[in-house]
């Protein structure tokens, strides 16, 4: 059974620093990878989507990387800004089952 | 349309109520997922379609729950006989095949 895990669960920070969101799955028979950020009583927005054979995605000041073999993806955000705190989820697509399988979340905080 | 459109936005239900939930695919997509989030980020998989046939139906109660995905019609999910356990928000995704998923902004259903 495929389990995704997100480290940190949390993470406060203040403005202009770069910093690393990581995500793990036990799985490696996936499609591909997706990162989302959700604010708050909202819904989903997809940030980056990564196919299983590539290793990074970029938009603007996103970067996520994936190792397939590993189980590991990160999401990079550099110089980071307040706007972009939310929660940040890691979502697999499985190769099998063509199932969603989402992250537990990392709760980002960016401080003036 | 190019997003994932949900409907109502917010819905009440009395114990032992129906209710009615609808998502309209972004056009051209073939697959389509429904998601229910209790608790924080935790997102239980409900129910998946291709077209209008039912893909995979493994996390649907189906003593109580139905969903449907109709030509020509917005998808919906039907609970008959709603239950306090069933207050959440319900996400409707849907994806071309095997590529990136888009999420609606979810209804948010209160039993009380």
């Amino acid at each position: 059974k495929q389990e995704v895990t997100q480290i940190p669960a949390a993470l406060s920070v203040p403005e202009g620093e770069n910093l690393v969101l990581n995500c793990s799955f036990t799985d490696s028979a996936i499609y591909n990878l997706q990162w989302f950020r959700q604010d708050p009583g909202k819904g989903l927005t997809s940030l980056l989507l990564i196919q299983s054979s590539q290793r990074e995605q970029t938009s603007g000041r996103l970067n996520a990387s994936l190792d397939k073999s590993s189980g590991r993806s990160t999401l990079y955000i550099a110089a980071s800004q307040p706007g972009d705190s939310a929660t940040y989820l890691c979502v697999v697509l499985m190769d099998s089952s063509y199932k969603l399988i989402f992250g537990s979340g990392t709760r980002l905080l960016v401080r003036p | 349309g190019e997003e994932v459109a949900q409907t109502p936005k917010h819905l009440v239900r009395g114990e032992g109520q129906k209710a009615k939930l609808y998502c309209a695919p972004i056009k051209g997509h073939s697959y389509v997922f429904w998601y229910q989030q209790v608790l924080k980020n935790e997102f239980k998989f409900l129910i998946s379609f291709q077209n209008e046939n039912v893909f995979d139906e493994t996390g649907m109660p189906k003593e109580r729950f139905s969903a449907k995905c109709l030509p020509n019609s917005p998808c919906s999910l039907e609970i008959q006989a709603t239950k306090l356990e069933d207050s959440a928000v319900y996400f409707c995704a849907s994806s071309q095949s095997f590529t990136e998923a888009f999420f609606g902004q979810g209804t948010r259903l209160t039993v009380v």
